[in-house]
């Protein structure tokens, strides 16, 4: 599965959108791009995923270049309860049960 | 909502002990999953199972063993405890079909294990 790249950690502040990118240059035809979002003394859990352009939900919109050799993440106007963790993958369909890689992830902090 | 539920919070085990982490999901998923979470490493996959007494090595499973003798339940062995790992262990579990897909996991909340 590729590997991805993205930053350790951001700021932000309340009610600014914020963009997470992420770098997954050996991404292959069947990859596709998934986010997770982990709260501080939780598991991950599932916010997004896309193959190409954008995918939008009712938590954050997904931005895929045609090349999908990088994939941005966007949260619009955050707000306190968005600091977190945010795990960028590259999950692989059609494997058996398929398998989940983490990276290190971005910390986000968002401030008053 | 699908429930997965990591038997203790937190452990404090001696090293040379034998270890014995807990999770049980109660949404007939097929595959299990543990992680284990250290500061700088992110999640790293331990072992995974898609089946009842199937199971399978992730990338760091020295160490470790695993058991799912029935499908809502998966276990993590420390056949014995080492200080190396201290560490928060994360139980997913997913729908085969969801797993396939790559989204559709669910976490536990965590065991936080000590080993002194």
């Amino acid at each position: 599965l590729a590997k991805t790249t993205q930053p350790i950690s951001m700021d932000s502040y309340e009610g600014q959108e914020v963009n997470i990118t992420c770098s997954h240059n050996n991404i292959a035809t069947n990859d596709y791009i998934t986010w997770y979002q982990q709260f501080p003394s939780q598991g991950p859990r599932f916010i997004i995923q896309g193959y190409k352009t954008k995918v939008t939900n009712e938590v954050a919109s997904l931005f895929i270049p045609a090349d999908r050799k990088s994939s941005t993440l966007s949260l619009p106007r955050v707000s306190l309860s968005d600091t977190a963790v945010y795990y960028c993958l590259v999950a692989r369909r059609g494997n058996q049960g398929g398998k989940l890689i983490f990276g290190q992830g971005t910390e986000l902090s968002v401030k008053p | 909502d699908v429930k997965v539920t990591q038997s203790s919070r937190y452990l404090v085990k001696r090293t040379g002990e034998k270890v014995f982490l807990e999770c049980v999901q109660d949404m007939d998923h097929e595959n299990m999953f543990w992680y284990r979470q250290d500061p700088g490493l992110g999640l790293r996959l331990i072992y995974f199972s898609y089946d009842v007494k199937m199971k399978e090595k992730g990338d760091i499973p020295e160490g470790y063993s695993v058991s799912r003798e029935k499908k809502e339940r998966f276990s993590l062995i420390l056949e014995s405890a080492s200080t190396n790992q201290t560490s928060m262990y994360l139980c997913a579990s997913t729908l085969t079909d969801r797993g396939r897909l790559g989204y559709g996991y669910t976490f536990g909340s965590g065991t936080r294990l000590t080993v002194v």
